[in-house]
């Protein structure tokens, strides 16, 4: 099974300001990497695949990065709508495996 | 729009057995639909697949032998059933809609997930 690791755990940061998350793995994945944004008491949403490639209505700000085993998912300007829990999720082999989450919040 | 919609919250004895269901809307009912939980606390765990035909499913082997899923094209609507419940399986299920990535290196086709149910609550007690 594949392991995926996030850090931090938790980040503070002003709005406005830029905040980077970071995914690894415990073996390469090429670029099968997604990242979901969490909010409480709603389901994940999805933010990115293929590691780079934001789905469909997420905004500019949100950008990811990597290959193999190190990926970062990049917010550039945080707005207050963006203050959750982001996982990243690996899709390179079975079973599908999630990191344990980074939770952002307002510093 | 898609939607998926799922059943509600169960409470459950140990060793009984739970079934939840996900009602997909607003697109052709032909893709991979995945089941997630989410125990209180912990990360999302995948859990298993059923494909676009009811033909094939895998499952993750944490839940080998305890889990069923099944899917009825005709109401659109995918099924999870957990067997043997334990205090420990009280957790948020969520079904997800898979989109298929061919690895083009390794032949695999594996998943990420574009859409979620709302997610249900399982709670196992005594």
């Amino acid at each position: 099974e594949i392991v995926m690791t996030q850090s931090p755990a938790a980040l503070s940061v002003s709005p406005g300001e830029r905040a980077t998350l970071s995914c690894r793995a415990s073996q390469s994945l090429s670029s099968n990497l997604a990242w979901y944004q969490e909010k409480p008491g709603q389901a994940p949403r999805l933010l990115i695949f293929g590691a780079s490639t934001r789905a469909t209505g997420i905004p500019a700000r949100f950008s990811g990065s990597g290959s193999g085993t190190e990926f970062t998912l990049t917010i550039s300007s945080l707005q207050s709508e963006d203050f959750a829990v982001y996982y990243c999720q690996q899709y390179n082999n079975w079973p599908l495996t999630f990191g344990q989450g980074t939770k952002l919040d307002i510093k | 729009q898609v939607q998926l919609v799922q059943s509600g919250a169960e409470v459950k004895k140990p060793g009984a057995s739970v079934k939840v269901s996900c009602k997909a809307s607003g697109y052709t009912f032909s893709y991979a639909m995945h089941w997630v939980r989410q125990a209180p606390g912990q990360r999302l765990e995948w859990m298993g697949w059923i494909n676009a035909g009811n033909t094939n499913t895998k499952y993750s082997p944490k839940f080998q032998g305890r889990v069923t899923i099944t899917r009825d094209t005709s109401a659109s609507t995918a099924y999870m059933e957990l067997s043997s419940l334990r205090p420990e399986d009280t957790a948020v299920y969520y079904c997800a809609r898979g989109i298929e990535n061919l690895d083009v290196l390794t032949g695999y086709r594996l998943y990420y997930f574009d859409y979620w149910g709302q997610g249900t609550l399982v709670t196992v007690s005594s």
